[in-house]
Parts: structure tokens; C-alpha cells; sequence
């Protein structure tokens, strides 16, 4: 039984540029949500995802956006690159609202 | 802001019970307090939840205090393996689906 998978594992970025980060949640999760962990701060939500809709977002600029497809994978997209962007991206998925959150490996985003 | 405290950092003898506090004093009845911990490059990695009764599982124990203000995530057997960050979470109200993190607690266990 797959975990959450996250792809790519690491990208190197320039400022300005955009990027895809993606997401295949653990067999029979239908919500993903998204994290941003910067180094050494715990992670913080970005949004989730729930039939192909966002569902709730946090305190995350429009630059960042994302798409859940019918078969509830997911992506993150973000634009406008910044170098504060740099951090650890973390994809979650869960089954219904009150059942644990099971997290991917993450996306390591460098921007230089 | 998270609505969780936990101590920065603590230590912990292999074998010995490692005993994590967790204050969240402003929890109400519907809210479910998560434990996660992170292992240095990894995703965070779920351990154990709970409402109001203790809970137990293969890789821990899970005791909320009887008015739920602070819970206690027991590691029985602390490995070398079992140092990392251990995040306590509460889930807020109803129609909240976020988790909001805090810092965590460091745990090295020690040979």
C-alpha cells in the first residue's frame, strides 16, 4: 500500500520563475492539503483540497495556487518565485476530516 | 499561532520511557489532540491521536488529563531510531481542517 508520494524530491529554481510540485495521495484519500516548512520552523498550511475544490487556504499570497484532479491527486503551483520561497513543501493526504493527516517526504525548493 | 506549548528539547536514556508534555489549554470539546513526529528530511510521520480517553498503539500511548487542558505522548522503549521532532496538534473548531504546527519538542535519546 503506497504512502503519499511527492514529486519531485528536490528543484532548483531562479527568482522570477514558476514551478509545479506534485502529489499522489495514499490509496483511498480523497483530501490533500499542502504545508511549507522552512528550516527549523514547524510547517504551515498553505491550503487543502477536497473534490477538486479548495476548501480552506491559509495565510499563503495568490502566487500560490493549486489543482486537485478526479483521481484526487494533486498539485501546487507557485508563481512569481521569491527567495523566501525556499523551503521544504509537504503534501498530506486524509480520507475524512477527523482522520490523521498522512504526510509525503516533501519537495525540497531551492531558489537562488 | 499555534494553540499548542511543548518544551524545546529534552533527552532521554535508551530503553527508558520518554514521557513528552504537550499544554493546550484553550481546547475545546470537540477538538482532537494529534501527535507527529519528524525525523530529520523526512515528511512528518503520524504516531497517535485522541479525544478524551487514553490511547494506546504499536508505537505509543496517548494519556489527556481529565480536563483536557495537557496531554502526555509516552514512548515506552526509546530507541536511538525515536530521536526527532514531535509535533502535539490540536484540531480547532469543527469545519477547520488545517493542522497549525508549532515548534515541537527535540528528542535525543541517548546511548
Amino acid at each position: 500500500d503506497a504512502g503519499v508520494t511527492q514529486s519531485p524530491t528536490h528543484l532548483i529554481k531562479t527568482r522570477g520563475q514558476q514551478v509545479t510540485l506534485r502529489c499522489s495521495p495514499k490509496s483511498g484519500h480523497d483530501t490533500v492539503s499542502w504545508y511549507q516548512q522552512a528550516l527549523g520552523q514547524g510547517p504551515q498550511f498553505i491550503f487543502q483540497y477536497y473534490e477538486e475544490e479548495e476548501r480552506q487556504r491559509g495565510n499563503f499570497p495568490d502566487r500560490f495556487s493549486g489543482h486537485q484532479f478526479p483521481n484526487y491527486s494533486s498539485e501546487l503551483n507557485v508563481n512569481a518565485l521569491l527567495l523566501g520561497d525556499s523551503a521544504l513543501y509537504l503534501c498530506a493526504s486524509s480520507l475524512k476530516d477527523y482522520q490523521p493527516q498522512h504526510f509525503g517526504d516533501g519537495t525540497r525548493l531551492s531558489i537562488l | 499561532d499555534a494553540k499548542t506549548t511543548q518544551p524545546p528539547s529534552m533527552d532521554c536514556a535508551e530503553g527508558r520511557a520518554a514521557n513528552l508534555p504537550c499544554n493546550h489549554s484553550t481546547i475545546s470539546g470537540n477538538e482532537y489532540v494529534y501527535w507527529y513526529r519528524q525525523i530529520h528530511s523526512q515528511g512528518p510521520q503520524y504516531i497517535i491521536h485522541g479525544l478524551k480517553n487514553n490511547e494506546t498503539n504499536e508505537m505509543a500511548s496517548l494519556i489527556i488529563t481529565e480536563d483536557r487542558k495537557s496531554s502526555t505522548l509516552i514512548l515506552p522503549h526509546a530507541t536511538l531510531r525515536d530521536t526527532a521532532v514531535y509535533y502535539c496538534i490540536v484540531r480547532y473548531t469543527s469545519g477547520t481542517y488545517k493542522y497549525i504546527f508549532g515548534t515541537g519538542t527535540r528528542l535525543k535519546v541517548l546511548a
